[in-house]
Parts: C-alpha cells; sequence; structure tokens
C-alpha cells in the first residue's frame, strides 16, 4: 500500500541555519510527491512537487528532490527565516489523486 | 484563476446537534473533492472524496456523511454531533489528471461541547 514517513518534530533552529526534514515513502506504481505548509490556524499551502524519479521541485528557497532508489523526498532550506516557522506535511499522490499524508512536522525558527 | 470557498470559519455546537459545513469551488469545473479531519497537533485523516456529482467514496466509517449536489459543492454532514467530532475541517480539491496536486480551503474549527 502506499504510506508516508516524516521525521517528528518539533524542529527548532536558528535564524539562516539549514533546514532538512525527512520523508521517505512506500508505494505501488509511480506517485507523485508534494510538500505543503500550514500555519497557526489556516489550510494546507502547496510548497511544492515532483511527479517522476530525479525531479527536482523547489519554490521559496525550499528544495525537494524525489529519489526512487531511496524512497525519499527530503525537505530542505539554505537559511531559514522566522516566517519560515510552520508546520510542514510531505504527502503521496496516487494516479487517482488521492493523498497519503505524513503525520506533520513542526518547524521553529528563532531569531 | 481557481479558488476554494469554506465556511464557518469557526463553528461551536453542543452534543447531539446536527452539522452541514459547506465547500465550493469557482474557476474550474467537474474538480476532485476532498474531505478532511485535523485533530488537534495531528496529521490529515481523509473523510470523503468525490469524482463526481452525487459519486462519494467514504474512506472511514464514523458519524459523518457527504453529499455533492452540485458540480463545484461539496457538503459535509451529521445527523448527531459527538464529542470526538471536535476538529479542523478541511476541504480541497485536485484537478482530474494525474499527478496534479490538492488545494486546500482555509478550514473550519469545529468544537462539540
Amino acid at each position: 500500500g502506499n504510506s508516508v514517513t516524516q521525521m517528528e518534530g518539533p524542529v527548532t533552529l536558528s535564524e539562516e541555519a539549514f533546514l532538512t526534514i525527512n520523508c521517505t515513502y512506500t508505494a505501488t506504481g509511480y506517485p507523485s510527491l508534494f510538500w505543503y505548509v500550514q500555519y497557526p490556524g489556516e489550510g494546507l499551502q502547496l510548497l511544492l512537487k515532483a511527479t517522476k524519479a530525479d525531479d527536482k521541485g523547489s519554490n521559496k528557497g525550499f528544495e525537494a528532490t524525489y529519489r526512487k532508489e531511496t524512497t525519499s523526498f527530503h525537505l530542505e532550506k539554505g537559511s531559514v527565516q522566522v516566517s519560515d516557522s510552520a508546520v510542514y506535511f510531505c504527502a503521496l499522490g496516487d494516479p487517482f489523486n488521492k493523498f497519503y499524508f505524513g503525520s506533520g512536522t513542526k518547524l521553529n525558527v528563532k531569531p | 484563476s481557481q479558488t476554494i470557498h469554506q465556511w464557518p470559519a469557526t463553528l461551536v455546537q453542543p452534543v447531539g446537534s446536527p452539522l452541514s459545513l459547506e465547500c465550493t469551488v469557482e474557476g474550474t469545473s467537474n474538480p476532485n473533492l476532498y474531505w478532511y479531519r485535523q485533530a488537534a497537533g495531528r496529521g490529515l485523516q481523509l473523510l470523503f472524496y468525490s469524482v463526481g456529482i452525487g459519486q462519494i467514496s467514504s474512506e472511514v466509517p464514523q458519524n459523518l456523511s457527504a453529499s455533492r449536489p452540485q458540480d463545484r459543492q461539496f457538503i459535509l454532514s451529521s445527523k448527531k454531533l459527538l464529542l470526538s467530532d471536535s476538529g479542523f475541517y478541511l476541504c480541497a480539491w485536485s484537478g482530474t489528471y494525474s499527478n496534479q496536486p490538492q488545494h486546500f480551503g482555509d478550514g473550519t474549527r469545529l468544537s462539540i461541547l
């Protein structure tokens, strides 16, 4: 079956630190992979996506590469800001656009 | 551009009362529609999804039901709310082709007293 596993949080970093949030998946077939961000009290916003192996999604300084050999889609950012504090969700989409979400990782960035 | 609207934003209801949450999408036709629930500090649980008018798939047996009376309208209902129905409810839509992202509404915070 399909599932997503994310590293547990919270992750606490100082401003300008390097960020990695790990995400691994299991899937039947050829899924698409997504990262979403959720700010307090709001819905989820699409951050980036990758639709096939070796694709790199990027947006607002965040990047993630679809690694089929390691079944991973780790989120990275070179220099985080206080405004990046939020909960980040990794998700797998099957060919019918049914999604499987990780449990979320809360990021706290301190000035 | 496409937009998704959910209402109300917050709702406080007594145990045993009925529920109706509404979600509408603009700027697209025949979207896939989804209802999720998010418990405090937790991930998302898919409740229902729909690929067309009157077509509803239920993911988790529960006290809730969903309906899609129009192409871009998705309603989440209950006849009698339970305390365990409290949570943050999110509606989402996607296109029908493969590899499409889901786009989320702002959510409804439901508190049961």
